[in-house]
């Protein structure tokens, strides 16, 4: 089955800029999508279609792909930002798969 | 606004069955596709199943087959998941979600809480 492949945790001092890397077999033809959650509530969604910030989302959120692998990169992280991220994709049977998450500390 | 209010979770033992429900509002329920994805505590986001517009076609991960049925009804805008012999595996928070025009989720209900336990 299709595997969407996150490190599990990132830190970062703030202010300071946060990658949080996503690799799957499939990313070269399908787009990445990313959401994130704070603890205890719903997913929002940050980046879609690899690049793009739905609106109401800091400018500081911004997504990049290449090959094999996904990017989302948090620009001068805030406190606020600490939470998990969740990259999600279709792989080429229309399989629709996350990834395992990276608990993003920001202290 | 749009609202996603699921219900219907709770504690169940081993191969008893569970319905839950998501009721929305704010948009028009029939236009888009639905789906429910779940949570185990402390573990990532599953997918698990999506159903078309009219209901005419519903798609399953592989390990529910068989054992949960997705639904809707627009006349009521509510989307329902049949959840039969449920098992230890299946204890997670379960999410109400809304398609974009395109293949990923832009709107997400809060939850609810399913625990499958003797």
């Amino acid at each position: 089955s299709y595997e969407l492949t996150q490190p599990p945790s990132v830190s970062v001092s703030p202010g300071q800029t946060a990658r949080i890397t996503c690799s799957g077999d499939a990313l070269p033809k399908k787009y990445a999508y990313w959401y994130q959650q704070k603890s205890g509530q719903a997913p929002v969604l940050v980046i879609y279609e690899d690049t793009k910030r739905p609106s109401g989302i800091p400018e500081r959120f911004s997504g990049s792909s290449s090959g094999t692998m996904a990017t989302l990169t948090i620009s001068g992280a805030q406190v606020e930002d600490e939470a998990d991220y969740h990259c999600y994709s279709i792989d080429s049977d229309g399989n629709q798969v996350f990834g395992g998450g990276t608990k993003v500390t920001v202290l | 606004e749009v609202q996603l209010v699921e219900s219907g979770g709770g504690l169940v033992q081993p191969g008893e069955s569970l319905r839950l429900s998501c009721a929305a509002s704010g948009f028009t329920f029939s236009s888009y596709w639905m789906s429910w994805v779940r949570q185990a505590p402390g573990k990532g986001l599953e997918w698990v199943a999506n159903i078309k517009q009219d209901g005419s076609k519903k798609n399953y991960v592989d390990s529910v087959k068989g054992r949960f049925t997705i639904s809707r009804d627009n006349a009521k805008n509510s989307l329902y998941l049949q959840m039969n012999s449920l098992r230890a595996e299946d204890t997670a928070v379960y999410y109400c979600a809304r398609y974009s025009s395109g293949w990923y989720f832009t709107y997400w209900g809060q939850g609810t809480l399913v625990t499958v336990s003797s």
